[in-house]
């Protein structure tokens, strides 16, 4: 069964406005982890966020994490044409010790110029 | 440095054929991970290697897939008597050691016709 799910599955948006991608698990983790994925080849990294941490900042992300509610939300901030992609939590489970991930379905952003 | 690579990028073969496919993960990277994507979907886990400890195999599908690594480098994945339904694409990852940031390779775009 899938660990995360995202939320929405699509969202289209003008340039410049703000994305917001939801991501929920259903068992603890070690850490939660958002890649970007281009044209379904390579996965890019974007932020790894520890179960003790809330709050990361990267550039224009922002990730937010609540253990309590087992639930992550992703913030694309003055979204650019560029930033058109599928975008995946990944979460590594707590009761696995190899670290696998386990993504969810991902959220496709079409960010229109 | 380099990143994950991959080879082949694209792989279009016969149902019933064997294929391989090779990941060199990024130099020093204890940890190597096989996954699966099919068309539209997120992630699915296969296999994992750290060092000289016994692989994960636990999201092999099936007893046609098998992988190996020599020490921590080249990994190949190998899928035997290949079926239509494993045409997707594989995505290899590495990292320092669990529970850090997995970065993957661009992939291999398998075609089982």
């Amino acid at each position: 069964s899938q660990q995360g799910e995202e939320d929405p599955q699509a969202l289209s948006i003008q340039e410049g406005e703000n994305a917001t991608m939801n991501c929920s698990y259903k068992t603890s983790i070690n850490n939660l982890q958002w890649y970007r994925q281009n044209s379904g080849r390579g996965l890019v990294h974007l932020i790894l966020i520890r179960s003790n941490e809330r709050e990361k900042h990267s550039g224009r992300l922002r990730v937010t994490l609540d253990t309590s509610k087992k639930s992550s939300s992703l913030l694309i901030t003055a979204s650019r044409a560029a930033d058109t992609a599928s975008y995946f939590c990944a979460t590594d489970a707590r009761s696995s010790n190899t670290g696998k991930l386990i993504f969810g379905q991902g959220t496709t952003l079409q960010v229109k110029p | 440095g380099a990143g994950v690579s991959q080879s082949p990028s694209n792989k279009v073969t016969e149902k019933g054929k064997d294929v391989e496919l090779r990941c060199d993960p990024i130099s020093g990277h204890t940890a190597l991970y096989w996954y699966r994507q099919r068309l539209g979907q997120g992630l699915e886990f296969l296999i994992y290697f750290q060092g000289n400890s016994a692989p994960d195999k636990s999201g092999l599908p099936s007893d046609r897939f098998s992988a190996e690594r020599t020490g921590e480098s080249v990994s190949t994945l190998t899928i035997q008597r290949t079926q239509q339904e494993d045409s997707a694409v594989y995505l290899c990852a590495s990292s320092s050691y669990i529970q850090e940031t997995q970065y993957f390779g661009p992939g291999t775009r398998l075609l089982v016709l």
